[in-house]
């Protein structure tokens, strides 16, 4: 089974901090993505990437960054947090072609 | 653009109950349909899934039909146990994944 890893499954962090959240997958996915999830608001995609040291915006890319610099590993970056960022933040990642996705567990980040 | 609309919660049922959770979705092109369910402390996983007109997807005594006449793809269960308490999301993939507000459901004894 293929097996999408996030580091952290609960972080509490300061405002203004800057915050690392890692993703891992290990099935040789070309695509990966970063979503949040809030009550009401489903998921909504903050970036995602289709290749190595690639990355397309979201919907929601603002206040955030990321890193692909291995193909197995995507980082999201809070630059400097903010309290409205205090979510649920869900990794996925599929192979380029082909509509699967596959979740990790998730990482609950309150930000004080 | 593509969106997906689902059904508000949360859904209260009584075990053995019937299960129905609505979806409906707009897109462009021709998208495949799924739900996923996300269950206490977990990421989402895929439940089922539809690729075309008709197709009806069926996991875990959970099913939905693909109604491309109705732009439908209403998620049933005959008789839900408490075990399948959870958050379910309907999504569809056409250019990009969408993803609905999600559903929760609780099942009580």
């Amino acid at each position: 089974d293929v097996k999408v890893t996030q580091s952290s499954r609960y972080l509490v962090k300061r405002t203004g901090e800057k915050v690392f959240l890692e993703c891992v997958q290990d099935m040789d996915h070309e695509n990966m993505f970063w979503y949040r999830q809030d009550p009401g608001l489903g998921l909504r995609l903050i970036y995602f990437s289709y290749d190595v040291k690639m990355k397309e915006k979201g919907d929601i890319p603002e206040g955030y960054s990321v890193s692909r610099e291995k193909k197995e590993r995507f980082s999201l970056i809070l630059e400097s947090a903010s309290t409205n960022q205090t979510s649920m933040y869900l990794c996925a990642s599929s192979f380029a072609v082909g509509p699967r996705y596959t979740f990790g567990s998730g990482t609950r980040l309150t930000v004080v | 653009g593509d969106s997906v609309t689902q059904m508000e919660g949360p859904v209260t049922l009584s075990e053995e109950a019937f299960l129905t959770i609505n979806c409906t979705y707009t897109a462009t092109g021709y998208p495949s349909l799924f739900w996923y369910v996300q269950y206490p402390g977990e990421g989402l996983q895929l439940l089922l899934k539809a690729t075309k007109a008709d197709d009806k997807g069926s996991n875990k005594g959970f099913e939905a039909t693909y109604r491309k006449e109705t732009t439908s793809f209403h998620l049933e269960k005959g008789s839900v146990q408490v075990s399948d308490s959870a958050v379910y999301f309907c999504a569809l993939i056409d250019n990009d994944m969408r993803f609905g507000a999600g559903t929760r459901l609780t099942v009580k004894p």
